[in-house]
């Protein structure tokens, strides 16, 4: 079965500071990796997807991630933090499968501090 | 706007009674996926509709069923509600395809009391 495990349910920086959220996959054969964000009271919101194209996927908000085959990892970036991007996020893994849409499964998630 | 929309946004429940959710999905997505979210953990996948025919579950026991309607609306029905059936329950629209963008709705959040 597929899984992401997310280290550190919490990480805080400073505002304007580099914002790196880890995730690793376990999975036979390279899936399709998702980052999500959720915001207090709502449900998620794609940040950015790799879907065997480009290594290096951008997405809303200046996030970025890179997926590394060799390392199992896709970690999420942003070189600047902002108060707004305080919320909590979450990796996701889909299996390649035909038929039906993805059915995603979850890291635990990452809550993220931004402080003045 | 994701245009998912889910009711009732909040529910209390006692234990043992039964408790429908309503999701509308996306115009134009033909699946929908249910999901349960436990206070402080990540959304657990229960099960997805694809063209009104169930289309894989997660480990959840049967009595978490669903339906799908020609509209590609969607119910989920818990019955013999559980003190730990408590959670916010997501759904999420798509089209086919393992890499298509599921879309979220705000969730319902079920208290069993």
């Amino acid at each position: 079965a597929q899984s992401v495990t997310q280290l550190g349910s919490h990480v805080s920086v400073s505002e304007g500071a580099l914002v790196l959220l880890r995730c690793n996959y376990s999975s036979s054969v390279p899936p399709y990796l998702f980052w999500y964000v959720q915001y207090p009271n709502q449900g998620l919101q794609l940040l950015l997807k790799y879907t065997s194209a480009a290594t290096l996927v951008k997405g809303i908000n200046g996030f970025e991630a890179e997926f590394k085959k060799s390392e199992t990892s896709f970690h999420l970036t942003k070189p600047s933090a902002h108060m707004s991007d305080a919320a909590e996020y979450f990796c996701a893994v889909t299996p390649l499968r035909a038929g039906g849409g993805n059915k995603l499964t979850f890291g635990t998630g990452t809550q993220l501090k931004v402080e003045l | 706007e994701t245009g998912v929309t889910q009711s009732p946004t909040h529910l209390i429940k006692t234990r043992g009674q039964q408790v429908t959710l309503r999701c509308s999905s996306q115009s134009g997505h033909n699946t929908v996926s249910w999901y349960q979210q436990a206070l402080g953990q990540g959304p657990q996948f229960i099960f997805q509709y694809y063209r009104e025919e169930e289309n894989g579950r997660g480990n959840f026991p049967p009595r978490f069923s669903g339906l799908q309607f020609p509209n590609y609306s969607s119910e989920l029905n818990v019955n013999a509600l559980e003190l730990d059936d408590s959670a916010l329950y997501l759904c999420a629209s798509s089209l086919s395809g393992g890499d298509t963008e599921a879309f979220f709705g705000q969730g319902t959040r079920l208290t069993v009391v």
